[in-house]
């Protein structure tokens, strides 16, 4: 595809719930991003992968979280037990260079 | 530890310059980005410093200094479409980005 894609773009779902957030990157690019951003607030880390090394899950705000990616392809954020404190834009970046990452266009994961 | 201070928010007219200040703390420094995001949208590589000096790109250009910790995200000839924020973001070693927590850039007419 032209760019990194996320699904779905909104998601709603009850405190409690587990939730599987998806990211494509861009074909061929080794290094992959998960962040979060908080409305009004800057870009929180969570978790990297880059190529087939160990991912670096420094990021990552307790063992609900958890990521996955098959090679250098798809990559799944999963967060179990949804809080409403998880609300929040879940940011996909992918990226072949130092310099510059490609964001997707995130998923809006709404807990009620 | 890492973390990176900004401004909140900066206003200015169209046709302004507006200088957007970045200092960090860092335990390894591989070089410094800005990202802008438009509200409601991803956010979209604007530059990379490396090394200390200026780098320009059309409107915008961007500063280092490695030995004040200090970098900066120059926009010059404000337009109304540059209401955005901006995030300058540093690169740790393993190609780890680390975000500041934005600048509101609010253009008025």
């Amino acid at each position: 595809g032209a760019g990194v894609s996320q699904s779905p773009s909104n998601k709603v779902t009850e405190k409690g719930k587990d939730v599987e957030l998806r990211c494509d990157p861009i074909s061929g690019h080794t290094a992959l991003y998960w962040y979060r951003q908080r409305l009004g607030q800057g870009l929180e880390f969570l978790i990297y992968f880059q190529g087939n090394s160990a991912p670096d899950k420094s990021g990552l705000p307790s063992d609900r979280f958890s990521a996955e990616r098959t090679g250098e392809s798809v990559s799944t954020l999963t967060i179990q037990r949804t809080q409403q404190e998880d609300s929040a834009v879940y940011l996909c970046a992918s990226s072949s260079s130092v310099e510059e990452k490609y964001f997707g266009p995130g998923t809006r994961l709404t807990v009620t | 530890g890492q973390s990176l201070e900004q401004p909140s928010e900066v206003t200015a007219v169209e046709g302004a310059i507006v200088q957007i200040n970045c200092t960090y703390q860092t335990s390894g420094f591989y070089g410094l980005s800005w990202y802008q995001q438009h509200d409601g949208g991803a956010p979209t590589f604007l530059s990379y410093n490396a090394l200390d000096g200026l780098e320009e790109t059309g409107r915008f250009s961007s500063f280092l200094s490695r030995s004040d910790s200090y970098g900066y995200l120059l926009l010059q000839e404000l337009q109304m479409k540059d209401s955005a924020s901006y995030f300058c973001a540093h690169k740790a070693a393993g190609n780890k980005l680390t975000f500041g927590g934005g600048t509101r850039v609010l253009v008025k007419p």
